[in-house]
């Protein structure tokens, strides 16, 4: 299955530990899309990147998170220095791109508990 | 700018009633629209997409209209099942960007 893929599925940290996130967008997409998701809430966008650039970053924290995409290898959403309020579940998703009709691809997403 | 508003739940629906989840859109431009699904543990997974103005997009018995006159993109579904319990996001695409409804939890009983 050449799905989005996200690992770990699940994450628990301490507050004060760094948390890493990874992302493999669907085989052919270029475009990683990372979204914040609370229980019983919806999807809160954070960051767009496309390879090696960041397009869109006015959902991010403006401290603490980072996000890339490098030109080898899966997204990263790093999150030092975690706060119980971090708890939540990531999910990554992938578009290929080019046109207006294609739909974001998603993970199934990391759930991370800050203990 | 873009944006989605999508019919607040939850909604709870007896086996083979009717379903309806009101979505509607305010956008620039000719926007692409979809439906997703959202399963408990999981990820979204694209139920169905309409690209231009009345255009249907339908897939497992759920069908939704893009209604332009209206800038509306209403989900049905003519009989629901237990299956179907799940949570709901509209959403729409401007250029490179994605804006989703808050998502609306559907449970059907038996």
């Amino acid at each position: 299955n050449a799905g989005v893929m996200q690992n770990p599925r699940h994450l628990v940290r301490r507050r004060g530990q760094e948390a890493r996130l990874r992302c493999s967008p669907m085989k052919g997409h270029s475009h990683v899309y990372w979204y914040r998701q609370l229980p019983e809430e919806g999807l809160k966008f954070m960051v767009y990147l496309q390879k090696e650039n960041i397009i869109d970053e006015s959902g991010m924290p403006k401290e603490r998170f980072s996000a890339e995409f490098p030109k080898e290898g899966p997204s990263i959403l790093r999150i030092q220095q975690v706060v119980r309020g971090d708890s939540a579940a990531y999910f990554c998703a992938s578009s290929p791109g080019t046109g207006n009709n294609s739909p974001l691809h998603f993970g199934n997403g990391t759930r991370l508990t800050v203990t | 700018g873009d944006s989605v508003t999508q019919m607040e739940g939850p909604v709870t629906l007896s086996e083979e009633a009717f379903l309806t989840i009101n979505c509607t859109y305010t956008a620039t431009g000719y926007p692409s629209l979809f439906w997703y699904v959202q399963y408990p543990g999981e990820g979204l997974q694209l139920l169905l997409k309409a690209t231009k103005a009345d255009d249907k997009g339908s897939n497992k018995g759920f069908e939704a209209t893009y209604r332009k006159e209206t800038t509306s993109f209403h989900l049905e579904k003519g009989s629901v099942q237990v299956s179907d319990s799940a949570v709901y996001f509209c959403a729409l695409r401007g250029g490179n960007q994605f804006y989703f409804g808050t998502g609306t939890s559907l449970t059907v009983i038996p």
